[in-house]
């Protein structure tokens, strides 16, 4: 069964410009997760996304959105970008999660965000 | 706001010597528990996780870890570690009332030195 996929893998983009990622997640997997990564913080949760409902947000501003299409797949957007957005993102997909109970995560490559 | 702690981060052993890695969570309600690991150039992935039964979960590559309630502690364990289990581990906590997000620690940086 193939992984979890992201593209693109590399980004580079300066300040003010906007940015879309995308997550394709493993066939069957219905729950999308989205994360932030950079050295020393640990992965900052974004989103989360289950049959295009976003179930649930971390505390990002307005400037980072996310949806989730019927077959799963999901895009994130980052608007007006800024210096310190740099980082990788990583999309985590899983089969369901019910009940407040969330399943193991299987995680993509991510996507390694420049801004300049 | 909810907390995982990772004491340390940065870690370097020897091969062979034993190996505990710290995690502690603040919440005082029902958690479940993870560990994931990301070996250098692979993805992250589960090593092992605790939902419920023996506090004492077993994982992958001989790595264990104990769920300790009354300390808020889930700390990982090898008795013997090798040269590929280099690598940075993740703790994560799901909080019960917390609907699908896991809070993640900042990372434990592990290098075993040949």
């Amino acid at each position: 069964k193939a992984g979890v996929t992201q593209t693109p893998r590399y980004l580079i983009k300066t300040r003010g410009q906007q940015v879309t990622l995308s997550c394709s997640p493993i066939s069957g997997h219905r729950s999308v997760s989205w994360y932030q990564q950079t050295p020393g913080q640990g992965l900052q949760f974004l989103f989360e996304y289950f049959s295009e409902t976003q179930r649930n947000k971390g505390n990002f501003p307005g400037r980072f959105s996310g949806r989730q299409f019927s077959n799963s797949r999901s895009e994130m957007n980052v608007s007006t970008l800024e210096l310190g957005d740099s980082a990788l993102y990583l999309c985590a997909s899983s089969l369901a999660a019910s009940g407040g109970i969330a399943d193991t995560q299987y995680f993509g490559p991510g996507t390694r965000l420049t801004v300049l | 706001a909810q907390s995982v702690s990772q004491h340390n981060h940065h870690v370097i052993l020897s091969e062979a010597a034993s190996l505990e890695l710290g995690c502690n969570y603040s919440y005082g309600g029902t958690v479940n528990l993870f560990w994931y690991v990301q070996y250098p150039g692979q993805h992250l992935q589960l090593l092992l996780k605790y939902f419920s039964g023996d506090p004492l979960v077993k994982g992958i590559k001989g790595f264990e870890a104990e769920f300790i309630k009354s300390k808020f502690s889930f700390n990982l364990r090898k008795p013997s570690v090798q040269w590929s289990d280099t690598a940075e581990y993740f703790c994560a906590v799901n909080l019960m009332d917390s609907n699908y997000q896991l809070i993640w620690g900042a990372g434990t940086k592990l290098i075993i030195k040949p």
